[in-house]
C-alpha cells in the first residue's frame, strides 16, 4: 500500500534553512506527481508546492515562492522540500502527499518550528 | 486565484443525523473540487474529487455536489466516526488552495 514518511523537520531560526524529505512506497514513484501540505498548529490546511511526474513542473503558494523548492529524487524514491528565510509563520506540520487524484495519500508529516 | 469559504465555521449535529457543509468559490471552479476529513492527531483523508467523485474506500453516506462557485458536502447519516473536520480544496489552476475547515461536532 502507499506509504510515505516525512523526515528532517525541528527547531530552526528565523532565516534559518531546512530539507525536508519524504519516502515514497507501495507504488510507482516516477508516475506520480506531488504535493507539500502544511497545517499551522490548531489551524487549517495550506496547500505550499507541487511537482510533476517528470518534475517538468513546479508550482508554489505565493507565501512560500522564492523561498521553498521541491525536488524529487526517482532513483531513491524521495521528494524534498529545501525551504530557506524560514520565518515563525512557516511554523507547521508539514505533509507529504501524492497527487492522483487530487491529494489523495498523506504521509503522517513533520513538525517545523521557526522560533528565536 | 480562488479563495474558498465554507460554512458554516462549527456544525453540531446528533449521530443518525444529516448533515449538510457548504463550500463557496469567489471565482469558478468549474467541478475542480474536492473535499477531505481530518479527525484529530491524524493526517487527512480524501473523500470526494472532481465535486462528486467519492475516493476509493469512502462509504456511500459521503455525497458532494454542486459546479462553478457553490458546492455542498452532504453525510446522509452520521456516525460517530464521521465528526471530524471537513475541508474543501480547488484544483482550477495554480496556486491550489483550501478553505478553512468546518468542524462536525455532536
Amino acid at each position: 500500500q502507499v506509504q510515505l514518511v516525512e523526515s528532517g523537520g525541528g527547531v530552526v531560526q528565523p532565516g534559518g534553512s531546512l530539507r525536508l524529505s519524504c519516502a515514497a512506497s507501495g507504488f510507482t514513484f516516477s508516475s506520480s506527481g506531488f504535493h507539500w501540505v502544511r497545517q499551522a498548529p490548531g489551524k487549517g490546511l495550506e496547500w505550499v508546492a507541487f511537482i510533476r511526474n517528470d518534475g517538468s513542473d513546479e508550482y508554489y503558494a505565493d507565501s512560500v515562492k522564492g523561498r521553498f523548492t521541491i525536488s524529487r529524487d526517482d532513483s531513491m524514491n524521495t521528494l524534498d522540500l529545501q525551504m530557506s528565510g524560514l520565518r515563525p509563520d512557516d511554523t507547521a506540520l508539514y505533509y507529504c502527499v501524492k497527487d492522483n487524484p487530487v491529494c489523495a495519500h498523506w504521509g503522517q508529516g513533520t513538525l517545523v518550528t521557526v522560533t528565536s | 486565484e480562488a479563495v474558498l469559504t465554507q460554512s458554516p465555521a462549527t456544525l453540531s449535529v446528533s449521530p443518525g443525523e444529516r448533515a449538510t457543509l457548504s463550500c463557496r468559490a469567489s471565482q469558478s471552479v468549474r467541478n475542480n473540487l474536492a473535499w477531505y476529513q481530518q479527525n484529530p492527531g491524524q493526517a487527512p483523508r480524501l473523500l470526494i474529487y472532481d465535486a462528486s467523485t467519492r475516493a476509493t474506500g469512502i462509504p456511500d453516506r459521503f455525497s458532494g455536489s454542486g459546479s462553478g462557485t457553490e458546492f455542498t458536502l452532504t453525510i446522509s447519516s452520521l456516525q460517530s466516526e464521521d465528526f471530524a473536520v471537513y475541508f474543501c480544496q480547488h484544483n482550477e489552476g495554480w496556486p491550489w488552495s483550501f478553505g478553512q475547515g468546518t468542524k462536525v461536532e455532536f
